[in-house]
């Protein structure tokens, strides 16, 4: 079964940093681009990012642009999305996604929580 | 910045039908912006229901159907059922490896 876990959740002070991790399961990583996704709070949802199957093509939204880094660790099967210079409009829950090669978001992690507050 | 436009909210009877419509700010949606549509219900991660277009999702009902119609993508829902009552998102791509969220349409059975 494919399978997408997210994990970092936390809370972090304005202007401080974040990790979070997306462990993948049942497919085969290497061979899919990954993305990540976020949802504030009553809101819809935002894509932030995409990284290749190889990790050599990096795509970010103009509102996490410079900020927030994808990366990917085909050796173990996880991607990852740094994150600085954290605001308060970044509390947000993350998901990560595969994207397939037809284009499609699918499956999608249940997301963790990410609360930036002082 | 592109913005994708959607209707905030809906309503459809049951077994009725309704067409939710996803738009872009500047220009067209066509096949190459490879439409997708995403449920949500609260608490939940998104699920896939149409992918290019007009690809089913596995497991989506047929009652569920995707299209470009005019100059936007369309997302029909036939025979609306009770537990379709979700939150619908439609995702774009806009180019050079950027994809933009619709804001969502919020549809109501009743």
């Amino acid at each position: 079964e494919v399978h997408l876990l997210e994990s970092g959740e936390g809370l972090v002070q304005p202007g401080g940093s974040l990790r979070l991790s997306c462990a993948a399961s049942g497919f085969s990583f290497s061979s899919h681009a990954m993305t990540w996704v976020r949802q504030a709070p009553g809101k819809g949802l935002e894509w932030l990012s995409l990284i290749s199957h190889d990790g050599a093509d990096t795509y970010y939204a103009n509102s996490v642009k410079g900020r927030f880094t994808i990366s990917r660790d085909n050796s173990k099967n996880t991607l990852y999305l740094q994150m600085s210079s954290l605001r308060a409009e970044d509390t947000a829950i993350y998901y990560c996604a595969k994207e397939d090669s037809a284009h499609r978001f699918d499956p999608w992690g249940q997301g963790t929580l990410v609360t930036v507050s002082s | 910045q592109t913005v994708v436009t959607q209707e905030p909210s809906f309503s459809v009877s049951p077994g009725g039908t309704v067409t939710l419509t996803c738009g872009l700010s500047a220009g067209s949606v066509s096949t190459s912006n490879y439409p997708s549509w995403y449920q949500q219900t609260p608490g939940q991660a998104p699920r896939t229901l149409i992918y290019s277009t007009n690809t089913r999702s596995s497991g989506v009902p047929d009652r569920f159907s995707g299209s470009i119609l005019g100059n936007k993508a369309a997302l029909t829902i036939t025979g609306a059922q009770a537990d379709d009552e979700s939150d619908y998102y439609c995702a774009l791509y806009v180019g050079l490896g950027i994809w933009v969220f619709g804001g969502g349409t919020k549809l109501t059975v009743l």
